[in-house]
């Protein structure tokens, strides 16, 4: 079954203290990206991940870090927690550019969601 | 201005009502338009593509214009499983922030 897997699905964890979450797709995308929800804001894009060992900073980037050492994996990184950090968090996987349709299509594939608390 | 904006709504409709969205978008150099749902607190989920042509599938049709750069979803005979938040996306990256629609029977 194609698929976006993240784990933890809800993590409750202190200020200060180092996490990952992970991401992992099925689907041979060469485009992953991390997203933020938060109530009222939308999602908000974190990291972006065009292929392998190519990252590039969202909106939000500040306080994460993410790597793409393996086309299916996507870890994001928090080295030390804040409570600001305190979100749902997406991690999503998407098609390339599409010739055939003369425009670029990234359709995306989201993962089931990271509820993340930081007290 | 923001670059991707949505009505946040919410939009109140009885079922069977048709009903409506717009997504405004302020890069004219965007290539690609998409509409997707979202239900409480899940994973959004790919409703359509949305085509210079436009697009229709089903009771839905979506809408370009690059003139007025804005996108359109139109729902027609509403459902009650209708009822969730809708986000469009431009360039495949930049989302708005969600309308969000209920359906009443």
């Amino acid at each position: 079954e194609a698929q976006v897997t993240q784990n933890p699905r809800y993590l409750i964890t202190v200020t200060g203290k180092k996490l990952t979450v992970t991401c992992s797709q099925n689907m041979n995308h060469e485009y992953m990206s991390w997203y933020r929800q938060d109530p009222g804001l939308g999602l908000r894009q974190i990291y972006y991940s065009m292929n392998v060992e190519v990252t590039d900073k969202g909106d939000v980037p500040e306080g994460y870090k993410v790597s793409r050492k393996e086309k299916r994996n996507f870890p994001l990184i928090l080295e030390s927690p804040s409570p600001n950090q305190t979100s749902l968090y997406f991690c999503a996987s998407g098609s390339n550019w599409d010739r055939d349709l003369r425009q670029g299509v990234y359709e995306q594939y989201f993962g089931p969601g990271t509820r993340l608390t930081v007290t | 201005r923001k670059e991707v904006e949505q009505d946040p709504g919410p939009f109140n409709v009885p079922e069977g009502a048709t009903v409506a969205f717009n997504c405004t978008y302020s890069n004219s150099a965007s290539q690609s338009f998409f509409w997707y749902r979202q239900d409480c607190r899940k994973e959004p989920k790919l409703l359509m593509s949305v085509y210079s042509s436009g697009n229709e599938d089903g009771r839905f049709t979506a809408q370009l214009n690059r003139a007025s750069q804005y996108i359109s979803l139109l729902i027609r005979d509403s459902k009650l499983s209708d009822s969730a938040t809708y986000l469009c996306v431009v360039n495949g990256m930049r989302f708005g922030a969600g309308t969000r629609l209920t359906v009443k029977p």
